[in-house]
């Protein structure tokens, strides 16, 4: 059972270049969603999704770009990178009545834009 | 909306002793969870506690356990019989009651250092 699984675990990007992070889960969660975390702060939501075909914004939405065509993925898509970019970027995934009791979280992808 | 403050950016304890984070939130619903996650430097995220909010009793898993002040909206940790293990960043984090995809709103987060 691997959970959540975020890859790459670690990128460098330019300013200007398009990437994809990865996010896949195996537990059948309708929820899934990306949190970016800064230094020295918590994690915000930037996008999420309660099902196949459906995804909506979070707090900081800017410049990413999401789609949930299957339930056990969830790509976030940075469009032009940016430096106020660089940051850790979390997938969690859970199921629809879990209260939030079972929350399962990626190990995260370290995202640097130079 | 909800905000979540942690007002505590580092603290300290020595080794065996209890240390309380602190914990407060602003929001209008009446229905809700809350969270304790801790984080240590591996970055992930880790489920400590978690409180019903129309439950008045406030949530205990072996050391840790929480003060719940629903009219205060306060929400602290306690950690008893502090470890080395315990050394790691803590988040509070608050989540409606009705809330389609389980999201959270997270505080900015306590460094916590366990001292030998």
């Amino acid at each position: 059972n691997a959970g959540v699984t975020q890859t790459p675990k670690f990128q460098v990007l330019k300013t200007g270049q398009s990437m994809t992070l990865q996010c896949a889960q195996d537990m059948n969660h309708e929820y899934m969603s990306w949190y970016r975390q800064d230094p020295g702060m918590g994690l915000r939501l930037i996008h999420y999704s309660v099902g196949a075909g459906i995804t909506d914004q979070g707090e900081v939405p800017n410049g990413y770009n999401v789609s949930r065509s299957t339930t056990e993925d969830f790509p976030l898509r940075l469009l032009s990178a940016a430096p106020s970019q660089t940051s850790v970027y979390f997938c969690a995934s859970s199921y629809q009545g879990s209260s939030g009791n079972t929350i399962y979280f990626g190990e995260g992808s370290w995202l640097t834009v130079v | 909306a909800q905000t979540v403050t942690q007002s505590q950016p580092e603290m300290s304890v020595q080794e065996a002793e209890t240390v309380t984070l602190s914990c407060t939130y602003d929001t209008s619903e009446n229905n809700y969870y809350l969270f304790w996650y801790k984080q240590p430097p591996s970055r992930q995220m880790i489920l400590v506690i978690r409180q019903e909010a129309y439950k008045q009793q406030n949530a205990t898993e072996n050391r840790f356990s929480v003060n719940f002040q629903k009219a205060a909206k306060s929400f602290s940790l306690k950690i008893s019989d502090s470890q080395l293990g315990d050394t790691a960043m803590y988040f509070c984090a608050f989540m409606p009651h009705n809330n389609a995809g389980n999201m959270l709103t997270f505080g900015g987060g306590t460094r916590l250092m366990v001292k030998p």
